[in-house]
């Protein structure tokens, strides 16, 4: 058990540029899930994958993010003409529901993203 | 909605003080409850955790406990020290698998020395 990576750890981009971030979730964990957090702030959920299947997504999620999670394993987050808004953490979470102890989502470092 | 509102801080406690960080939340059915600690430049862990009213979540000396009467999940330590200092985060989730957690605002913990 690795635990939860995610690449890059920071991104600096300029306005309008697109940019993409990478998780890896723990190898046995079918749900994996994206969180943005701005400081100050605890995180907040953009959107939710059981195995490749996207099966939620915020409100958050504007039409310039994307998501995906090709063949359930690793995920990409995209993130279209950036705008300063933007500038957050990005946290990538998974996990493995167990019929005893149920859900526990554990999290990546997150990828710290500033937008100039 | 549902929501999860944490005491604000900083908190700044002498070594070997005794903490309590409040946490009480709205939720429209029965949640699991957890609390997150972040060290400083790391990701979130998960520090305990609790799934149903009464149970208590136990970890590294922090303790809490699901209190449906009060909606409430505070945690406690009774002697903290200066590796304790990081943010800490309330969070509940509805639901058996697959939805998302619902955070507070954190609650940053200052331990000196």
């Amino acid at each position: 058990d690795t635990g939860v990576s995610q690449n890059p750890r920071h991104k600096i981009t300029k306005r309008g540029q697109n940019v993409t971030f990478r998780c890896d979730p723990i190898s046995e964990h079918n749900r994996l899930y994206w969180y943005r957090q701005t400081l100050g702030q605890g995180p907040e959920f953009l959107t939710y994958f059981q195995n490749e299947a996207q099966l939620e997504k915020s409100r958050l999620l504007s039409d310039r993010f994307s998501a995906e999670r090709p063949k359930g394993s690793f995920s990409t987050l995209e993130i279209q003409r950036t705008e300063q808004g933007d500038s957050a953490m990005y946290l990538c979470a998974s996990s493995f529901r167990r019929i005893v102890s149920g859900e526990t989502q554990y999290f990546g470092p997150g990828t710290r993203l500033l937008v100039l | 909605g549902d929501s999860v509102t944490q005491m604000e801080g900083p908190v700044t406690l002498s070594e070997e003080a005794f903490l309590t960080i409040n946490c009480t939340y709205t939720a429209t059915g029965y949640p699991s409850l957890f609390w997150y600690v972040q060290y400083p430049g790391e990701g979130l862990q998960l520090l305990l955790k609790a799934t149903k009213a009464d149970d208590k979540g136990s970890n590294k000396g922090f303790e809490a406990t699901y209190r449906k009467e009060t909606t409430s999940f505070h945690l406690e330590k009774g002697s903290v020290q200066v590796s304790d200092s990081a943010v800490y985060f309330c969070a509940l989730k509805l639901g058996q698998a697959g939805t998302a957690l619902i955070f507070g605002k954190g609650t940053t913990l200052s331990v000196s020395s």
